[in-house]
């Protein structure tokens, strides 16, 4: 089974200090990898996706990801945060085409950024 | 563009009652999902939708029923609610095809049930 695991329930970090929020996966094949992000009492929002390719992409609001396979890591990160990116972050794999292509998804990372 | 609208946004039902929760897109999309996210658990999948006239269990689906009405709605329906349903639930979408692209989530209904 397609799995994802987020070893921090929060990360707390200084406006302007660089951020990372981890992310491991398990997956029989070649993963498909998200990143999303909730702001309170709104859905998800897609920050970026890992299908192939570069190892390090690029996504919304200056965050970027590192696919590391020997490591089955995917860790969302950012030069320097701000306080608007207190949230909470989602990690997720893409099930396969038999499943629906459905996400299954961490427990979430609380971020929070002090002035 | 409104994307994935979901109604109600906020329900408090009592042990036993039922309701349906709305999901609408209108970005052609071939691929409707419903999540329920609870604290500390993330989203778990409950019922998924690959296409028009499909649907399909997922990890959760126990207390639950859906239809998949036409292309852009796909409703979930509460037989006889528990305290266990207690959630916030999300309907999202997805062009489909070969898996890469994202989904577009909704923002949400949050449901209580007493």
């Amino acid at each position: 089974a397609q799995s994802v695991a987020q070893p921090e329930d929060q990360v707390n970090v200084a406006e302007g200090n660089p951020l990372t929020v981890k992310c491991t996966y398990s997956v029989s094949g070649n993963p498909y990898l998200f990143w999303y992000v909730q702001y309170p009492n709104r859905g998800l929002q897609f920050l970026l996706k890992y299908i192939t390719g570069d190892n390090l992409v690029k996504g919304s609001y200056g965050f970027e990801a590192e696919f590391n396979k020997s490591q089955t890591s995917f860790h969302l990160k950012k030069p320097s945060a701000l306080v608007s990116d207190s949230a909470l972050y989602f990690c997720a794999v893409r099930d396969p085409p038999d499943s629906g292509y459905a996400l299954n998804f961490g427990k979430g990372t609380s971020l929070l950024v002090t002035p | 563009n409104a994307g994935v609208t979901q109604t109600p946004k906020f329900q408090v039902l009592k042990t036993g009652q039922s309701m349906t929760l709305q999901c609408a897109q209108d970005m052609n999309h071939n691929s409707m999902y419903w999540y329920r996210q609870d604290p500390g658990m993330g989203l778990r999948l409950i019922y998924y939708s690959a296409s028009e006239g499909t649907t399909d269990k997922g990890e959760v689906p126990n207390g639950y029923n859906v239809s998949r009405l036409n292309k852009r709605e796909f409703s979930l329906r509460l037989e006889s609610a528990a305290p266990s349903q207690t959630s916030v639930y999300f309907c999202a979408s997805q062009w489909g095809g070969q898996g890469n692209q994202p989904q577009h989530f909704g923002d949400g209904t949050r449901l209580s049930i007493l």
